[in-house]
C-alpha cells in the first residue's frame, strides 16, 4: 500500500490560517471517514491532533479542524501560533485487516 | 492516565541481537481489553511507518507486508508489556521506534490515540 502524498512543507505567518492536503486513493482516504493528523515536534513522539476526519480529541485547541473532499483530506490551522510549527502526518484507514497508512509527512514552518 | 513506557535507548553492532519493550498502564492489556499495541519506525528525518501489531490475546500477530520476516512481535500479558526484536541487526534499522495504542476496526487501524516516548535504536560498528 502507498503512502499517503503531503506536501513536504507549507508555512504562514503568525495569526493567518494554513492548510496541508493528504492525498490518497479510494482505497484509503476517499473509502473511509478515518482520517487521522499527528503533530510532532523534534525529538518527541506524535500526538493526535484530528480523527475520523474532524474530530478532535480533548486538549487540542479548535483552531485545528479537518475535513475530506474525494481522495484528498486536508487539516486546517487557524490563527497561526508559533508553537504550532511542527511536522504533520495523516493517516487513514485502509480496510478490514488493513494495518492502515501514513502520509510522508509536512513540516510547518511559522514565518 | 493511559501511559506507554519504553526502554531506554540502545547502541548495538552490526549481526547483533537486541529486544526493546513498551509497557502500558492506565488500562489493561491483557485477555480482558480489546486494546491492541503497534509499533511504529521512523527513521532519521523520515517519515512514520507501521511495523506490526499484538492483540490483547497474544493470538494475533500482524505484520506490514515489508517488517514481515524481519522482526518479531511479541506480548507479555501478565506483566502488560510488548515487545520488538531483531535476531541480527543492520545499520539501516538505525531508527527510533515507536510503541502506539491503535484504534481498531474490523482488524483494520482507525487511528492512534496513544504513543510511547520511543526508543532510539543505534547500529553501527
Amino acid at each position: 500500500q502507498s503512502a499517503l502524498t503531503q506536501p513536504p512543507s507549507a508555512s504562514g505567518s503568525p495569526g493567518q490560517s494554513v492548510t496541508i492536503s493528504c492525498t490518497g486513493t479510494s482505497s484509503d482516504v476517499g473509502g473511509y471517514n478515518y482520517v487521522s493528523w499527528y503533530q510532532q515536534y523534534p525529538g518527541e513522539a506524535p500526538k493526535l491532533m484530528i480523527y475520523e476526519v474532524s474530530k478532535r480529541p480533548s486538549g487540542v485547541p479548535d483552531r485545528f479542524s479537518g475535513s475530506k473532499s474525494g481522495n484528498t483530506a486536508s487539516l486546517t490551522v487557524s490563527g497561526l501560533q508559533a508553537e504550532d510549527e511542527a511536522d504533520y502526518y495523516c493517516s487513514s484507514y485502509g480496510g478490514s485487516n488493513d494495518l492502515g497508512v501514513f502520509g510522508g509527512g509536512t513540516k510547518l514552518t511559522v514565518l | 492516565e493511559v501511559q506507554l513506557v519504553q526502554s531506554g535507548a540502545e547502541v548495538k553492532k552490526p549481526g547483533e541481537s537486541l529486544k526493546i519493550s513498551c509497557k502500558a498502564s492506565g488500562y489493561g492489556f491483557n485477555r480482558f481489553t480489546t486494546y491492541w499495541i503497534g509499533w511504529v519506525r521512523q527513521m532519521p528525518g523520515k517519515g512514520l511507518e507501521w511495523m506490526g501489531i499484538i492483540s490483547p490475546t497474544d493470538s494475533d500477530i500482524r505484520y506490514s507486508p515489508s517488517f514481515q520476516g524481519q522482526v518479531t512481535i511479541s506480548g507479555d500479558k501478565t506483566i502488560t508489556t510488548a515487545y520488538l526484536q531483531w535476531s541480527s541487526l543492520k545499520a539501516s534499522d538505525t531508527a527510533i521506534y515507536y510503541c502506539a495504542r491503535p484504534m481498531m476496526l474490523r482488524g483494520g487501524i482507525t487511528t492512534i490515540d496513544f504513543w510511547g516516548h520511543g526508543t532510539l535504536v543505534t547500529v553501527s560498528s
